[in-house]
């Protein structure tokens, strides 16, 4: 029964394609992110959604564009590919983003690699 | 905006010995989450402990806020511990600031 499940789990791609991967979680929590961890295993956040509403946005290329139907989903699609958005992505979630809330709970992660 | 360090960057111990990592950060935090991230690539909740000690297993925490640190001990090491160990503190938004994470190997 997992609680934050993202899809795909591994993503091979060509430069200058458009992907997307979805991220449901099954917690209840009102809150969902988006981390990107590089080569060098550091973890950023990218993307924070609060109900549906975008809370942070992290100096992200305008390539990379996360949506929210509702509050259980945050998908992040990605447009023109490029070497350096190879990495791995990871969703998360929370109860409370608005404030210092609760701790957060995340996927498995998906690997990107653009060739 | 707060910096968060981790000690050491690389560690690697025979099975069954005892460890320390430390976080040390920059600002005042109300929480503080550790992690284990597998060599499968998964982020795994070890703790969330703003403040204290707390156990589970052969992992216990202890984080003194007032002195910006917090400590991740593990007895009796296995190597199914191996991996990296992040400590993570929250900032505007909730969004967690992550520290470059200690790098473990536990050889048998």
């Amino acid at each position: 029964d997992t609680a934050v499940s993202q899809t795909p789990k591994y993503l091979v791609t060509q430069m200058g394609n458009d992907k997307s991967i979805k991220c449901e979680q099954n917690l209840g929590h009102d809150t969902m992110y988006w981390y990107k961890q590089d080569s060098k295993k550091f973890l950023k956040i990218m993307f924070s959604y609060n109900n549906k509403e975008l809370i942070i946005n992290e100096t992200v290329p305008n390539r990379f564009s996360p949506k929210s139907p509702d509050k259980a989903h945050l998908n992040l699609h990605i447009n023109s590919l490029e070497l350096g958005d190879s990495a791995v992505y990871f969703c998360a979630s929370s109860q409370g983003g608005r404030g210092l809330g609760q701790p957060q709970h995340f996927g498995d992660g998906t690997r990107l690699s653009i060739l | 905006g707060i910096q968060v360090e981790q000690s050491p960057p690389d560690l690697i111990l025979q099975e069954g010995a005892n460890s320390t990592l430390r976080c040390n950060f920059s600002d005042s935090v109300n929480n503080l989450q550790w992690f284990h991230q597998n060599p499968w690539g998964q982020l795994i909740n070890l703790f969330y402990i703003p403040s204290g000690t707390k156990q589970n297993g052969r992992l216990s925490a202890t984080t003194v806020a007032t002195e910006r640190y917090s400590l991740l001990y593990i007895s009796s090491s296995q190597t199914t511990d191996s991996g990296v160990y992040f400590c993570a503190v929250p900032q505007y938004g909730n969004k967690l600031v992550f520290g470059a994470g200690t790098i473990l190997r536990v050889k048998s």
